[in-house]
Order: C-alpha cells, then sequence, then structure tokens
C-alpha cells in the first residue's frame, strides 16, 4: 500500500486568513495527483486532477501546485470563507501501484472561523 | 442529472447474511470503484473496474466481491459480512483513466452486528 501523507490534520483558521495544506506522495513512478472537498454529511467533490510536474491549478479562492520530482502537492484557499470548512482529500495513483489504483491520504480538516 | 447513486443508504445486518450494495451512474463512465471510510484510515480503495467485465483489486478487497456486467453499474457484494466490515462505502466513477476526476455516490452506511 503506497504512503500518501496529508498535513496538517486539521486546522482552524479566522475567516479572511489565507491557508495551505501539504500532500506528500511516492516521487517515483507518478500518474496522477487529486484534490477533493469533502463537506460532513455529503460525498467528496473533486477539485483538481494534476498530471504534469509544475502543474498549477485554479478554481476562484482555491489553487494547486503540483511537484511531482520531490513528491509534494500544495492546496492553497486565499481569503477563507465559513463556506471552505470542509476536509479536504488528495489522492495519488502511480505506476507501481497500478495506474487505475487510487490511494487517499486522510485528509486536512479546516475549520473556518467567521 | 449526472448523477452516481448508490442503494441502500443505510443498512444493519448481522454477520453471516450475504448482502449486496448497488451502485449505478449515468455519465457512460468506464471507470468505476468502491472505496471505504473508516474514522482515522481515509478513504481505502476495495476493488475498481476499467470497463464492463475488467475488475481488479485495490488495497483492502478481503471480504468483498464485485462485478460489472453493465457499464452503468458495478454492485459491490459482501457473501459473509463480518462486524470489521461496518463502515461507510463509497461508489465513485470518471471517464477512461484513475487520471480523471472521480464522481462520488453519496455514500452507504453499512453496520455488521
Amino acid at each position: 500500500i503506497l504512503n500518501v501523507e496529508q498535513s496538517p490534520q486539521s486546522l482552524h483558521v479566522q475567516e479572511g486568513d489565507s491557508t495551505n495544506f501539504t500532500c506528500s506522495f511516492p516521487s517515483s513512478n507518478f500518474y496522477a495527483l487529486h484534490w477533493y472537498r469533502w463537506e460532513t454529511a455529503k460525498s467528496p467533490e473533486a477539485l483538481f486532477v494534476m498530471t504534469l510536474n509544475g502543474d498549477e491549478k485554479k478554481k476562484g479562492r482555491i489553487s494547486a501546485t503540483l511537484n511531482t520530482k520531490e513528491g509534494y502537492s500544495y492546496l492553497y484557499i486565499k481569503g477563507s470563507q465559513p463556506e471552505d470548512s470542509a476536509t479536504y482529500l488528495c489522492a495519488f495513483s502511480g505506476d507501481s501501484g497500478g495506474y487505475q489504483k487510487v490511494t487517499f491520504g486522510t485528509g486536512t480538516k479546516l475549520q473556518v472561523i467567521p | 442529472e449526472a448523477q452516481v447513486t448508490q442503494n441502500p443508504r443505510y443498512l444493519i445486518t448481522v454477520t453471516g447474511k450475504k448482502l449486496t450494495v448497488t451502485c449505478s451512474q449515468n455519465m457512460n463512465h468506464e471507470y468505476m470503484s468502491w472505496y471505504r471510510q473508516d474514522p482515522g484510515l481515509g478513504l481505502r480503495q476495495i476493488y475498481y473496474s476499467m470497463n464492463v467485465e475488467v475488475t481488479d483489486k485495490g488495497d483492502v478487497p478481503e471480504g468483498y466481491k464485485v462485478s460489472r456486467k453493465e457499464k452503468r453499474n458495478f454492485p459491490l457484494i459482501l457473501e459473509s459480512p463480518s462486524p470489521n466490515q461496518t463502515s461507510l462505502y463509497f461508489c465513485a466513477s470518471s471517464t477512461r483513466l484513475a487520471s480523471y476526476e472521480q464522481y462520488f455516490g453519496p455514500g452507504t452506511r453499512l453496520t455488521v452486528t
């Protein structure tokens, strides 16, 4: 089983603060890195899928970067709002596990305090 | 509306009583997958399917079976459920490959007593 780690495990920020989280994954045999947002009592929803080293993706106030050579991805939230409160998951797929196998990290739980 | 549906949403059963959790998607996706979510462990992949009649094991396949006879359906079968299979189960689908974003179903909360 591949090791995908996310940090921090949880985070409390004030409304308006910017924040970022980290996802670490195996640096060899990379195929794709996904970010999902998971709100309580709902299903995970895709934010980004990144496949190339150096990829940067943006959706509104949320953006992500990818470094496949060193095996990490950052997710940034600019000007956090209460509706950003959720668990943010990253998921990795790579050749050593089979391209179609997906390994999730345990997530970063974000709470934005109004 | 594009969606992944799962049934039942909640199920309480007893050890050893065979059960099936259905999963269906209406997006014509080739790739479908089952995950279980347990506190502190995150989502773990049980089985996945790249197309009709093509299935393969994820990281935690023991005690589960799947089938993919039609493109839209991917049922999860527990032949003899045990208490350690008490969990929240999600089905997901995506276009073609795991490099595409996955769409998740609403989840099935299973309790095995």
